[in-house]
């Protein structure tokens, strides 16, 4: 069964500098989106991306935080210069679109990458 | 604004018995309602959705999940736990409105089987 794959599992990195956290989604998905679940929190939403731009996009999802898809196949996540409070596990998923779009189709998660801001 | 609600940080049951896990939200216009599992260190693992038509939505492993308008509820359960149901699991919703399927999670239920 396809899957949504994430790397690295575990990004370690001190604070202030550049992070890019990368994800190839399902190959015939047309929607994607970043989560992160800071530890012992709910899993929150950053940003969908669709049609090459975003879509829409937390109040999380500040100026430090872009996303692009750079080929047919990878989506990355970059923060520019971390703080503290990013570190959390972050997750992409992906979704197809059926008729009404996104709406009603499940989002296909990876395993997630770790992100540790020393 | 959407919202989900997961009243119990953990649910523990002996295998064999039933196990349910409850969930209720809030939604402008009608809701598309989702399970998902967390095993440790994976990621997100869809489990069942309801998006219209029959309350009653069975899902993969098992496990179902009623809708109930009403209550706006939309608990998942199990017949027969097994020990390999051990996981986080998470209730989630997006409003039908909402195009580009933003998910709003509830914090997670800890579900426990002993054996």
């Amino acid at each position: 069964e396809p899957e949504v794959t994430q790397t690295p599992s575990h990004q370690v990195t001190q604070m202030g500098q550049e992070v890019i956290l990368r994800c190839v989604p399902i190959s015939n998905h047309l929607y994607f989106y970043w989560y992160r679940q800071i530890l012992g929190q709910k899993v929150e939403f950053l940003v969908s991306f669709y049609n090459n731009e975003i879509s829409e996009k937390s109040e999380i999802f500040d100026d430090q935080f872009s996303v692009e898809r750079p080929d047919g196949s990878n989506f990355t996540l970059k923060i520019r210069s971390t703080k503290l409070e990013d570190s959390a596990m972050y997750f992409c998923a992906s979704s197809e679109a059926r008729g009404q779009g996104a709406r009603n189709q499940p989002q296909h998660f990876g395993d997630g990458t770790r992100l540790s801001i020393l | 604004a959407q919202s989900v609600a997961q009243p119990e940080d953990q649910v523990n049951v002996a295998e064999g018995n039933p196990l349910t896990v409850k969930c209720t939200y809030s939604v402008s216009g009608n809701p598309y309602l989702f399970w998902y599992v967390q095993y440790p260190n994976r990621g997100l693992q869809f489990l069942l959705k309801y998006i219209t038509g029959d309350n009653l939505v069975k899902g993969s492993y098992g496990f179902e999940a009623e809708f109930n308008k009403s209550q706006t509820s939309f608990h998942l359960k199990k017949p027969s736990a097994l020990v390999s149901d051990s996981a986080l699991y998470f209730c989630a919703v997006r409003a039908s409105t909402d195009s580009w399927g933003k998910l709003q999670f509830g914090a997670g239920t800890q579900v426990v089987v002993t054996p």
